[in-house]
C-alpha cells in the first residue's frame, strides 16, 4: 500500500482530555487531509494541511504536518462524547487518487 | 447533512440479481467517485469520474459497472455479486483538479449480497 499506518488503532479517553493520532505516510505530497467517520456513516472532511504548511487550526483541531518525516498528527482538545467517531488521513497518489490510512478509532467516555 | 445523496441505503441482493445503485449531488462538483469500505478498514477507491468521463478504474471486476449519465448523478450497476461484495459503498463528489480537493461524501450504502 502507498498509505502507511495510522497510529493508535484505538484510543480510549474520558471527555475533557486531548486525543492525539499520528499518520505515516510514503510518498511525496501536495497535501494532507483528515477525515470523521461516525459508525456507518459517510466521511465527513475536517482539514486540509498543504505540504508547505507545518500547522493548522481549526476549533478544536489543531494538525502538524513533517514531510521529512512524512508524519501528520490530528490532536483534538477538550474532547466530547460526539467525537466519538474513526478518524483516517488521506493524501493524494501521483495519480491524482485520494487514499485513507487504516484509521484510528477513538472512543470519548462521558 | 450531507449534499450527496445516495440511494437505496440498504440493499439485499442474491447472486443472480441485477441492481443499481444511485448517487446526486448539487454542488456543481465535476468529478465525482465510487468507494468500497469494508467493516473496520478505511474506504478503498474503486472509480474516478472526471467532467462525466471515467478517469480512473482501479482494477474493479467487471461485475460493477459504472455511469455517469451528467453533471449531477452517479450510478453503479451491479450484477452476479459474490458474498465478498457484501460492503458500504461510497459515493462522493468534488471540484476537479490535480493537488487534492476535499471530498464530500454521502451517507453510503449497505450491500449484502447471500
Amino acid at each position: 500500500s502507498q498509505q502507511g499506518e495510522e497510529d493508535p488503532q484505538a484510543l480510549s479517553i474520558q471527555e475533557g482530555e486531548n486525543a492525539t493520532m499520528n499518520c505515516s505516510y510514503k510518498t511525496s505530497i501536495n497535501n494532507l487531509q483528515w477525515y470523521r467517520q461516525n459508525s456507518g456513516r459517510g466521511l465527513v472532511h475536517l482539514i486540509l494541511i498543504r505540504s508547505n504548511e507545518r500547522e493548522k487550526h481549526s476549533g478544536r483541531l489543531r494538525v502538524t504536518l513533517d514531510t521529512s518525516k512524512k508524519s501528520s498528527s490530528l490532536l483534538i482538545t477538550a474532547s466530547r462524547a460526539a467525537d466519538t467517531a474513526s478518524y483516517f488521513c488521506a493524501t493524494v497518489s501521483q495519480g491524482g487518487k485520494l487514499i485513507f490510512g487504516q484509521g484510528t478509532e477513538l472512543s470519548v467516555k462521558p | 447533512d450531507t449534499e450527496v445523496t445516495q440511494t437505496p441505503k440498504h440493499l439485499v441482493m442474491g447472486m443472480t440479481n441485477k441492481k443499481s445503485l444511485k448517487c446526486e449531488q448539487h454542488m456543481g462538483h465535476r468529478a465525482m467517485y465510487w468507494y468500497k469500505q469494508k467493516a473496520k478498514k478505511p474506504p478503498e477507491l474503486m472509480f474516478v469520474y472526471s467532467y462525466e468521463k471515467l478517469s480512473i478504474n482501479e482494477s474493479v471486476p467487471s461485475r460493477f459497472s459504472p455511469e455517469c449519465p451528467n453533471s449531477s448523478l452517479l450510478n453503479l450497476h451491479l450484477h452476479a455479486l459474490q458474498p465478498e461484495d457484501s460492503a458500504l459503498y461510497l459515493c462522493a463528489s468534488s471540484r476537479p483538479g490535480q493537488g487534492g480537493r476535499e471530498l464530500f461524501f454521502g451517507e453510503g450504502s449497505r450491500l449484502t449480497v447471500l
